[in-house]
């Protein structure tokens, strides 16, 4: 069955220090990749995604995330956390044969004043 | 625009009641989506249309749940009878037209059901 992993339930970090919520996936092909975030009482907001090309992505609100196609990871970082990042992050892959999204089951960010 | 509109926001209801839920994606979106979420399951696809048909339904759990897009700007979830553990917020995206599978969804704000 095709998956998305985010291994962590919750990842805690400092203000200012850097922040990396982790992501594997299980889909054949090769696969589209989305980071979403979701604040409290929100839909699911659109951060970045990998097509093709360059390992690096870069999207909202200073984040990034590396792709790694050896190790079938899609990691979203960003070099310096702020409070107001604290939130639900969802790591996502779509089968390039269609649009099914497969969700992961997040990862709740508490970034700490 | 003012993004995808779902209503009501909250809906509370009795076990057993019909419950209704309405999406209005934004304009020109050809794809619309329907999913369910919970802290145990997550975030599941319920359903999805493209151009008001329906594509992919397996992920409606069951038969109690139904879906229509009667046109372009609206759609319905329906569950007939509600069960407690339909309780979810259920929130509906939709992607742009012609903007292909590696285009991402824009979400509505979502529906908090709680079924007593």
């Amino acid at each position: 069955a095709q998956s998305v992993a985010q291994p962590e339930d919750q990842v805690n970090v400092a203000e200012g220090n850097p922040l990396t919520v982790k992501c594997t996936y299980s889909v054949s092909g090769n696969p589209y990749l989305f980071w979403y975030v979701q604040y409290p009482n929100r839909g699911l907001q659109f951060l970045l995604k990998y097509i093709t090309g360059d390992n690096l992505v870069k999207g909202s609100y200073g984040f990034e995330a590396e792709f790694n196609k050896s190790q079938t990871s899609f990691h979203l970082k960003k070099p310096s956390a702020l409070v107001s990042d604290s939130a639900l992050y969802f790591c996502a892959a779509v089968h390039t044969g269609g649009f099914k999204t497969i969700f992961g089951a997040g990862t709740r960010l508490f970034v700490k004043a | 625009d003012a993004g995808v509109i779902q209503s009501p926001r909250h809906e509370v209801t009795e076990m057993g009641q019909e419950v209704t839920l309405r999406c209005k994606p934004i304009s020109g979106h050809d794809y619309l989506f329907w999913y369910r979420q919970t802290m145990m399951r997550g975030l599941e696809l319920l359903i999805y249309f493209n151009n008001n048909v329906p594509i992919d339904d397996s992920g409606m759990p069951e038969d109690r749940f139904s879906a229509k897009m009667p046109n372009a700007s609206f759609s319905t979830l329906k569950i007939q009878p509600s069960e407690p553990r339909d309780s979810a917020v259920y929130f509906c995206a939709s992607i742009p037209r012609d903007r292909g599978m590696n285009t991402e969804a824009f979400f509505g704000q979502g529906t908090r059901l709680t079924v007593v």
